[in-house]
């Protein structure tokens, strides 16, 4: 069956170093992928999205790479902030067409950015 | 910021009681979904609907219902709640294309 695995465990890191979270799907190949912010109690909030085509993307300080090969995607947070401090979520597409706009979400991980 | 709006945002009820979660969107989007999380576990798909008329199962089996008469109203109901349906329900909706799903706040539901 379709599966994505995030850390589970905490990043923990000081403020102005680059976070990098890791998101590893088996058993599907997804047109693209997903990346979300979600702060406890509140519904996420889009970040990034990445095509099957694409290697790499970036916004402001934020970068995804995505390896169909390796089927991976990795998020970096470049000079985080305590303000980044939140749970992100990878979310491939469930179907290879990318129509129905149907995602499957990993459990998330959490990120702790200290002063 | 999103225009998609969930009411209510907690909602305490004792056992079974029939309840309705409210989701609208002001954005004319076709494709609306229903997400259950647990605290701390992935989002599950467990409704979504195409556009008006079109509801369909997701991929969590939930004794919920939904209904979609309207493009901007996509409603979630439970005739008879119980304890396991506790859960926080994220409503989502998203435009035509490959495009970004924009989630409400969520109903955090406690069934006693």
């Amino acid at each position: 069956s379709q599966k994505i695995e995030q850390n589970s465990e905490a990043l923990n890191i000081q403020e102005g170093k680059t976070a990098t979270l890791t998101c590893n799907y088996t058993n599907y190949s997804p047109a693209y992928l997903q990346w979300y912010r979600q702060d406890p109690g509140r519904g996420p909030v889009f970040l990034l999205l990445i095509r099957e085509n694409e290697k790499e993307k970036r916004k402001e300080r934020l970068k995804v790479t995505f390896d169909t090969t390796l089927k991976q995607s990795l998020f970096h947070i470049t000079a985080s902030q305590p303000a980044d401090s939140a749970t992100y979520l990878c979310a491939p597409s469930k179907d290879g067409s990318g129509n129905t706009g149907k995602l499957i979400f990993g459990q998330g991980t959490t990120l702790q950015v200290k002063p | 910021e999103a225009d998609i709006y969930q009411t209510p945002r907690y909602l305490v009820i004792g056992t079974g009681k029939k309840i309705t979660l409210e989701c609208s969107q002001t954005m004319g989007h076709d494709k609306m979904y229903w997400y259950q999380q647990d605290p701390g576990m992935e989002l599950h798909l467990i409704h979504y609907s195409y556009g008006v008329n079109s509801t369909e199962k997701g991929d969590l089996s939930s004794e919920s219902t939904v209904s979609r008469i309207r493009t901007e109203h996509f409603p979630l109901t439970l005739e008879s709640a119980r304890p396991s349906h506790t859960s926080q329900y994220l409503c989502a909706s998203k435009g035509q294309g490959t495009g970004e799903l924009f989630f409400g706040e969520g109903s955090r539901l406690t069934v006693l």
